[in-house]
């Protein structure tokens, strides 16, 4: 399988504890974004990756996440801390050069987060 | 700032119906693209069309068909002879060009429910 893949699908925390999701995008696609989703509601952007360069944070990137795609391929968020209202949908995802093709986003399968 | 209103929270149709879902977008940009997601029960948001904003040509994939038409600032699709296999949220997403990043923003979604 060569789409985006995400780790870990599912992940239930305790408040207050630390989370790591992982992505790993298609592998000739330079550009890579996150993106949390609740219940019924669409997507919502929270950060993009040129390469290794974090380019844009959304303001719903509080403090407490944290992005980083070192070698400009796979890509970590981490969230420390965790809150009951982080509960919700991690969705990574992936395209190439922003020309043509480039510009259809391909999703991963998504992280769950439940916070309890 | 952009914007992407599905109107339309959920559809219910019985098998071999036709469904339209509905599509209305807000931009000041004249360069952008609009894409429709389809997102079933385990997650994954699955990349169904892109379309240009230059590109007004409706287009038609099997069962499936989308209406552009800027004057309307919509963008909807249509499922012919629906099947128990198209039940799934729909998301209807809108991207601008130049230094957007490739940042979607997302419409709240329609749950199309196909009964056998």
């Amino acid at each position: 399988d060569t789409g985006v893949s995400q780790d870990p699908r599912h992940k239930i925390t305790k408040r207050g504890q630390n989370v790591t999701f992982r992505c790993d995008p298609i592998s000739e696609h330079n550009r890579l974004y996150w993106y949390r989703q609740t219940l019924g509601q669409g997507p919502e952007f929270l950060t993009y990756f040129q390469n290794e360069a974090q380019l844009e944070k959304s303001r719903l990137l509080s403090d407490r996440f944290s992005a980083e795609r070192p070698k400009g391929s796979f890509s970590t968020l981490e969230i420390q801390r965790t809150e009951q209202g982080d509960s919700a949908m991690y969705l990574c995802a992936s395209s190439g050069q922003i020309t043509g093709e480039g510009n259809t986003i391909y999703f991963g399968e998504g992280s769950w987060l439940t916070v309890v | 700032a952009q914007k992407v209103t599905q109107a339309q929270t959920e559809i219910s149709v019985v098998e071999k119906e036709d469904v339209t879902l509905d599509c209305v977008y807000e931009t000041r940009d004249t360069t952008y693209y609009l894409f429709w997601y389809k997102q079933p029960p385990s997650g994954e948001l699955v990349f169904l069309i892109r379309r240009n904003s230059f590109d007004e040509q409706n287009e038609i994939s099997g069962r499936y068909s989308w209406n552009f038409q800027k004057s309307t600032s919509s963008f909807n699709f249509t499922i012919t002879a629906s099947q128990v296999v198209d039940s799934a949220v729909y998301f209807c997403a809108l991207r601008i060009g130049g230094t957007s990043y490739g940042k979607l923003t997302f419409g709240q979604g329609t749950i199309l429910t196909v009964h056998p």
